[in-house]
């Protein structure tokens, strides 16, 4: 299958510093990227969608200042957690699709990042 | 606005023995996509299985097939002869949009444990 690859897988920072997110597409191009964010045992959240080019697409809640997401080419979107404080600590997972694989298919994911703040 | 409700927060099973996770959602929508997944303790989402809202046939991989009742909003996972490595988060979900950009709308996820 296609593979999505997260970097890193976990990460300590302190608080009040900033702590970019890696996602990248390694075996084909995604032009639409989703990060999500998951507490321990609970589900998925989306927090946006990623469009290479251009802005990305935040739900509801999210504050766009401090998830900051861009999407400069084709394989690699990042997500920029600023000013980083202890309720920011959470498990980040990233996903897309691969357009070959025509429409409607399944994401792929990758193997998310930890993030302590501390 | 879209819901997807598991409403198992945990469940177990015999090894070698069959085990049904429910999933009910809403939508108004005609077209879509359901989805479960699989998350090991390594956290790693692995798709399962996968079901277009059109055809009225339900999939199945091997050990995993659905019961998909698309007027009841229903769309419940069996897996049979269960394994060890079968222990895992299992969630399902719904694709609301298309293509590419079709966002996946997750339910709370259901927590099975594999007993030897």
């Amino acid at each position: 299958g296609a593979v999505v690859s997260q970097h890193p897988s976990r990460v300590i920072c302190k608080s009040g510093t900033s702590v970019k997110i890696e996602c990248r597409s390694l075996d084909f191009q995604a032009t639409t990227m989703f990060w999500y964010r998951q507490f321990p045992k609970q589900s998925l959240m989306l927090m946006a969608t990623s469009n290479e080019g251009s802005k990305a697409t935040y739900e509801q809640g999210v504050e766009k200042d401090k998830f900051l997401i861009n999407h400069a080419s084709l394989t690699l979107s990042t997500l920029t957690v600023t000013s980083a404080h202890p309720e920011d600590s959470s498990f980040y997972i990233c996903s897309a699709r691969d357009p070959q694989r025509g429409l409607n298919t399944e994401a792929f994911f990758g193997q998310g990042t930890r993030l302590t703040v501390v | 606005a879209q819901t997807v409700t598991q409403s198992q927060p945990e469940m177990s099973v015999q090894e070698a023995e069959t085990v049904t996770l429910s999933c009910t959602y809403d939508t108004s929508e005609n077209n879509y996509y359901l989805f479960w997944y699989k998350q090991p303790p390594s956290r790693q989402m692995i798709l399962v299985i996968r079901q277009e809202a059109y055809k009225q046939q339900n999939a199945t991989e091997n050990r995993f097939s659905v019961n998909f009742q698309k007027a009841a909003k229903s769309f419940s996972l069996k897996i049979s002869d269960s394994q060890l490595g079968d222990t895992a988060m299992y969630f399902c979900a719904f694709m609301k949009g298309s293509g590419n950009t079709g966002k996946l709308i997750f339910g709370q996820g259901t927590t099975l444990q594999v007993k030897p």
